[in-house]
């Protein structure tokens, strides 16, 4: 089946502690996205990667990283999570050339 | 920056009527795309429809529809013959180049049976 994962669904940390999301796709797209959910702000872009080792930042990037390394795996990392990115992140691919995005499942993060 | 605007944070619909969501976006390019994102309560961000600005057509998805006025920059959403699974949160999102989307805040639809 063709489909986005995120790992893990739900998370609670504390400030400062080290985490990573994992995104990855089965349907060897070139076009890779993370977007952050917030109550009354719909979703923005956090980072994009465009192919293998392309990566840029988006709307709101800041406290976030990124790596592609892969081109089905697309992880955000936060070094040092504070309590304004607790929200919900969604993970997003597309094939080179089709606007058409398909999203992960999400990853809800609480930072306490 | 491009920014879309959804005018209607929640609307009802009763069952098996109408409902049409609104949705306006502000954009100097003549070549982009529109979508409208269904998310219910389970997260999923699940695609309701596309439409690419150079078509002058309105795109449907059968109970789906748009009303695409591109002098007027707007972008609205019908849904006919409103079911309870249509209740949930419709995001209305737009895309210049880059594959990168641009949200607005959402609409909360309610379906009173």
């Amino acid at each position: 089946e063709a489909q986005v994962t995120q790992n893990p669904r739900y998370l609670i940390t504390v400030t400062g502690k080290k985490l990573t999301v994992t995104c990855s796709q089965n349907m060897n797209h070139e076009y890779m996205s993370w977007y952050r959910q917030d109550p009354g702000l719909g979703l923005r872009q956090i980072y994009y990667s465009m192919n293998v080792e392309v990566t840029d930042k988006g709307d709101v990037p800041e406290g976030y990283k990124v790596s592609r390394k892969e081109k089905r795996n697309f992880p955000l990392i936060l070094e040092s999570p504070s309590p304004n990115q607790t929200s919900l992140y969604f993970c997003a691919s597309s094939r080179g050339g089709d606007p058409t995005q398909y999203f992960g499942p999400g990853t809800r993060l609480l930072v306490l | 920056a491009q920014t879309v605007t959804q005018s209607q944070p929640e609307m009802s619909v009763q069952e098996a009527e109408t409902v049409t969501l609104s949705c306006t976006y502000d954009t100097s390019e003549s070549d982009y795309y529109l979508f409208w994102y269904k998310q219910p309560p389970s997260r999923q961000m699940i695609l309701v429809i596309r439409q690419e600005a150079y078509k002058q057509q309105n795109a449907t998805e059968n109970r789906f529809s748009v009303n695409f006025q591109k002098a007027a920059k707007s972008f609205s959403l019908k849904i006919s013959d409103s079911q309870l699974g249509d209740a949930a949160m419709y995001f209305c999102a737009f895309m210049e180049y880059g594959n990168k989307l641009v949200f607005g805040a959402g609409t909360i639809l309610r379906v009173k049976s």
